[in-house]
């Protein structure tokens, strides 16, 4: 089956840097995305990632590794409006877009 | 600004009682997906339209059925709500469907169901 893993939630200090993981069984891969979504609220782009290596977008930056079925989402100056669910998505071999249930990170003053 | 525009945002429905979701886009974009999410979980796809191509996904039930008059519209019809069906539906849009194509997100619609 297609599988994608994340924690369920997280805690971080606010001006901290956190990474929020995420790891995925597909059946073929076409990139992968980071939504960042506030309680209440639809998704948001954050990024894409079809190629390994990391991409940097402001304070936000995500890194991809193909080989290990791994990404990660890397958020630095953490701010309160940071709080809020990431959800990691993968486009499987059919342009099926396969979501994980997200990861809620609480930032704390 | 180009968007998508869901309403109502919250819709209130009894037991059984059908009601209709509504979708536009203003992005001319030529797919669009309505996906129910459920509290602490993954947005589940329900059914695409890819221009006017219906693509229903195995386990949607009978009870949803959806409709695209034309490329801005877009609606999604719950025939006898149960209360399972309380969620928050989220329309979504693409250009054209591609493994680069990233979604767009309406606000969304929070149904309860009394």
């Amino acid at each position: 089956g297609q599988n994608i893993d994340q924690p369920t939630e997280m805690t971080a200090t606010e001006g901290a840097i956190v990474q929020i993981n995420c790891t995925y069984q597909t059946s073929g891969f076409n990139g992968l995305f980071w939504y960042q979504q506030h309680a209440g609220e639809a998704p948001t782009f954050l990024s894409y990632n079809v190629l390994d290596g990391l991409e940097e977008k402001g304070r936000f930056s995500s890194f991809l590794s193909r080989s290990k079925g791994y990404s990660y989402l890397l958020l630095k100056e953490l701010q309160m409006k940071d709080s809020a669910s990431y959800l990691c998505a993968v486009f499987d071999s059919n342009y099926q877009l396969i979501w994980g249930a997200g990861t809620k990170l609480i930032i704390k003053p | 600004d180009a968007m998508v525009i869901q309403n109502p945002r919250y819709q209130v429905t009894q037991f059984g009682k059908p009601v209709t979701l509504s979708c536009s886009q203003t992005l001319n974009h030529n797919v669009m997906y309505w996906y129910q999410q459920k509290s602490s979980q993954a947005p589940k796809l329900l059914f695409h339209y890819y221009d006017k191509d219906f693509n229903n996904e195995a386990d949607t039930p009978d009870n949803f059925q959806s409709r695209r008059p034309n490329t801005s519209f877009c609606f999604l019809d719950i025939r006898s709500p149960g209360l399972g069906d309380a969620a928050m539906y989220l329309c979504a849009t693409s250009r054209v469907g591609g493994p680069t194509d990233t979604q767009y997100f309406g606000p969304g619609t929070r149904l309860t169901v009394l």
